[in-house]
């Protein structure tokens, strides 16, 4: 049982690059979020997903746009990366109305 | 709006020290949810505890305990006998929603434990 993993760990960007971040969980959830983490700031929910083809936006929605074809996957997308999207960005899972379960983050540098 | 407000922003205690990490929150829902998380130094996110704001009883698991006031809005979180391997940073949590797409996070407390 791997949880959440996401792909890739390590990712640098210059500015005007595209991108995918790649979000896959094996615990059957329903709902999966997209965060970003910046210092002092804690973490705010870019978009989420309470179901398969849904996606909804979250307080930071701008710039990023997401997509839930499969249950277990939620991928992340920057379509023209900006210096301000430079952040370590987390995604998480959660069973309805219980607590999220986060993967390991993926620092991204856009340059 | 709902905020969540970790004032401490970095802590450092002697191992075997008793430690409190602060959080208040605000919201206008009278139903809602309070985390706490941990961050170690790996960098994941490890989910230590949810509370209904129905449930006002205080939490103990292990070393740990949860103080959870509505009077003050209020979740503090206490560690007994502080470990070095309780180094990181914690961070405090609201949601209104059952399927928490309204999560707020506090900015996060750094905890350092000294040998």
């Amino acid at each position: 049982n791997a949880g959440v993993t996401q792909t890739p760990k390590f990712r640098v960007l210059k500015t005007g690059q595209s991108m995918t971040l790649l979000c896959a969980q094996d615990m059957n959830h329903e709902y999966m979020y997209w965060y970003r983490q910046d210092p002092g700031m804690g973490l705010r929910l870019i978009h989420y997903s309470v179901g398969e083809g849904t996606t909804a936006k979250g307080e930071v929605p701008d710039g990023y746009n997401v997509s839930r074809l499969k249950k277990q996957n939620f991928l992340l997308g920057l379509e023209s990366a900006a210096p301000s999207q430079t952040s370590v960005y987390f995604c998480a899972s959660s069973a309805q109305g219980y607590e999220q379960y986060f993967g390991p983050g993926t620092r991204l540098t856009v340059t | 709006a709902q905020k969540v407000t970790q004032a401490q922003t970095e802590i450092s205690v002697v191992e075997k020290e008793d430690v409190t990490l602060d959080c208040v929150y605000e919201t206008r829902d009278t139903t809602y949810y309070l985390f706490w998380y941990k961050q170690p130094p790996s960098g994941e996110l490890v989910f230590l505890i949810r509370r209904n704001s129905f449930d006002e009883q205080n939490e103990i698991s292990g070393r740990y305990s949860w103080n959870f006031q509505k009077s003050t809005s209020s979740f503090n979180f206490t560690i007994t006998a502080s470990q070095v391997v309780d180094s990181a940073v914690y961070f405090c949590a609201l949601s209104a929603s059952y399927n928490n797409n309204d999560m707020r996070f506090g900015a996060g407390t750094r905890l350092t434990v000294k040998p």
